[in-house]
């Protein structure tokens, strides 16, 4: 496809219940960042990955959280025993090596 | 730490209008600036980057000027259309191999026709 894909859209969980996030991007980009958007506040810095480098996973807010990337290509963002605090939008992010970050449109969180 | 700053947090305006977003960021040594749009459902699309370098873009209707010594910019929309209603979010990368985009909270524009 010509954009980044995110799936699913929408996720709706039960606290405690493990999810996974999964992230397509533009084929070519090296580079691959989440983003998490929380009602009411910016987007958050999560994790990037950059080619075979070690990722950066300065932004994630507690070991619940995870990320893989197979080479180049899909990414999986892994939220392990849900809280209702992890309620958000989960944005993906591909690039080129250091250029624009183009978006996918995001999966939608909600802890019950 | 970057923060940044969007002012107003909503903007409703008639149809026709100019309108001028500002965002502002409290550390200069940036690399670039980038401005986007969201809407519901459909993630972030960039509208104009600014490299430090620079002092504006434009893109259509759209110019987005840097100051970066007073650690602002503005994003100006001429003649907006109701087509332009949207969360427009503003978002800083520092220097050096910092590539980590920090954003502010966004403006909610609405254009009424």
């Amino acid at each position: 496809g010509a954009g980044v894909s995110q799936s699913p859209s929408n996720k709706v969980t039960e606290k405690g219940k493990d999810v996974e996030l999964r992230c397509d991007p533009i084929s070519g980009h090296t580079a691959l960042y989440w983003y998490r958007q929380r009602l009411g506040q910016g987007l958050e810095f999560l994790i990037y990955f950059q080619g075979n480098s070690a990722p950066d996973k300065s932004g994630l807010p507690s070991d619940r959280f995870s990320a893989e990337r197979t080479g180049e290509s899909v990414s999986t963002l892994t939220i392990q025993r849900t809280q209702q605090e992890d309620s958000a939008v989960y944005l993906c992010a591909s690039s080129e090596t250091q250029g624009i970050q183009y978006f996918g449109p995001g999966t939608r969180l909600l802890v019950l | 730490k970057q923060e940044v700053t969007q002012i107003p947090a909503a903007l409703s305006v008639p149809e026709g209008e100019n309108l001028v977003l500002n965002c502002s960021f409290t550390d200069s040594a940036i690399y670039n600036l980038q401005w986007f749009r969201q809407d519901p459902g459909k993630g972030l699309t960039s509208l104009l980057l600014i490299q430090s370098s620079q002092r504006e873009q434009t893109s259509g209707r759209l110019n987005a000027s840097l100051d970066k010594s007073s650690g602002r910019s503005t994003l100006y929309i001429a003649a907006s259309q109701p087509g332009d209603s949207a969360t427009y979010l503003c978002a800083v990368r520092l220097g050096g191999s910092n590539y980590k985009l920090t954003f502010g909270k966004g403006t909610l524009l609405t254009v009424n026709p």
